[in-house]
């Protein structure tokens, strides 16, 4: 069974920084491209950025370029979302998928910017 | 960016209605574009792929169609358990977005 559990969210301050993970299973990881997508409260869904396979390609939504970056750790089965100068405006749920047409989703982790 | 128009934005109907859902792109994007239900407090769940194709495990009552700039989906003999968020994602090109939603809501 594909299983995407996803961990680090919580409250920090508007500048400040925080690290998600999704830890996967059930599926191979590695061959799979993986997202992160978003919701804020009470909102519609946006994506927020892909990696591939090996980690070479990376794609974001403009919102977040420049502070924040996707990685992987495939030996650990793990995909990761390092979120710097945070602002209000990133108060949101963060959902990993499995970007097979995003057929499998996380659960999702809150993250809450606020002072 | 290709920009998804969803509508309705919200609709009520009743029991055993027959529901569409339409979204349109702002530019063509093939059949590359999904259907995702979420009910509140839980992740999108995806029903469809590839515009038309049934994802394992929905109901038959779920069908989508189209391709290029207009997309369906259509919820036939609506059940209880289908009230909820619908939204569609196209994957043709970045960034990936989504339309605004649909919340189909019990009359």
């Amino acid at each position: 069974e594909v299983q995407l559990v996803e961990s680090g969210g919580g409250l920090v301050q508007p500048g400040g920084s925080l690290r998600l993970s999704c830890a996967a299973s059930g599926f191979t990881f590695s061959d799979y491209w993986m997202s992160w997508v978003r919701q804020a409260p009470g909102k519609g869904l946006e994506w927020v950025a892909n990696i591939n396979q090996d980690g070479s390609e990376k794609y974001y939504v403009d919102s977040v370029k420049g502070r924040f970056t996707i990685s992987r750790d495939n030996a650990k089965k793990s995909l990761f979302l390092q979120m710097n100068s945070l602002r209000a405006e990133d108060t949101a749920v963060y959902y990993c998928a499995r970007t097979t047409h995003f057929d499998y989703w996380g659960q999702g982790t809150l993250v809450t910017v606020s002072s | 960016d290709i920009q998804m128009t969803q509508s309705p934005s919200s609709l009520s109907a009743s029991v055993g209605d027959r529901v569409t859902i339409t979204c349109r792109a702002s530019q063509g994007i093939r059949n590359d574009l999904g259907w995702y239900q979420q009910k509140p407090g839980k992740a999108p769940k995806r029903l469809i792929y590839t515009a038309s194709s049934l994802q394992s495990g929905v109901p038959s009552r779920f069908s989508g169609s189209g391709s290029g700039t207009e997309f369906t989906l259509t919820i036939n003999s609506l059940q209880p358990e289908d009230f909820a968020t619908y939204y569609c994602l196209q994957y043709n090109s970045y960034p990936r977005t989504f339309g605004q939603g649909t919340k189909v809501e019990i009359k």
